[in-house]
């Protein structure tokens, strides 16, 4: 049983479209971490979100933190062939063993 | 943030024999983990490496198939023991501190068993 549902698990768009990936538990995490990672490469973090209802953005990515702190979006606006890669959200407890689990990945393709 | 080295990055091993993988932080660290990713695929953990105590393994993941050690604070290491093609995988390990809620990953050890 997977804890962290992602999905799409494949997108594939053409350049300039805009496109939201979700990630959705019934746990409770203390914070919601989203990385993308490249091939032959460990995952590198793009934001963490800590409070429940929390948004943040990072140029045109837009992520954001359910009010519950369960779930979590992953908004890319106007898509571009770099942003070509494996999307990665993963939840963190810190109460008693502190560790980060992962959803099954989006993997993204923007086309020219 | 840390810089992880890990190493070896590849191998190509014999099915029946270990394989120790080295994970080198470059600053004193909190926590250390190993993951487990197949091709194409998200990561699982595979435990928790705890300084000078035995390391806290997920549900799946034994000590005698994979035993882990972490004599101090910027270095670990993870076997794979009696190899199967099964554990064919990329492993990774990762670290993070107390109070940031950030993690550093290695590059990845691509493991084949033959």
């Amino acid at each position: 049983t997977q804890l962290l549902e992602q999905s799409p698990q494949f997108l594939s768009i053409q350049e300039g479209e805009n496109l939201t990936v979700y990630c959705n538990s019934s746990s409770v995490f203390s914070s919601l971490q989203w990385y993308r990672q490249e091939p032959g490469e460990g995952p590198v973090l793009l934001v963490t979100v800590v409070t429940g209802g929390e948004v943040k953005k990072l140029k045109r990515l837009t992520f954001q933190f359910g009010d519950a702190r369960k779930d979590s979006s992953l908004h890319i606006t106007a898509a571009q062939p770099g942003d070509t890669g494996l999307y990665l959200c993963a939840g963190e407890w810190l109460q008693g063993a502190q560790k980060l689990v992962f959803g099954q990945g989006t993997r993204l393709t923007i086309n020219p | 943030s840390a810089v992880i080295s890990q190493k070896p990055s590849r191998d190509i091993c014999q099915r029946g024999t270990s394989l120790t993988i080295q994970c080198q932080v470059d600053s004193q660290v909190t926590m250390m983990f190993w993951y487990r990713q197949q091709p194409g695929q998200s990561l699982t953990l595979i435990a928790t490496a705890n300084q000078g105590s035995e390391a806290t393994y997920e549900s799946g993941f034994v000590i005698d198939k994979f035993p882990i050690s972490r004599p101090n604070l910027t270095f670990s290491t993870l076997t794979v023991s009696n190899m199967s093609p099964e554990d064919s995988s990329i492993y990774l390990c990762s670290e993070t501190k107390e109070g940031y809620y950030g993690y550093t990953f290695g590059s990845g050890t691509r493991l084949t068993v033959v």
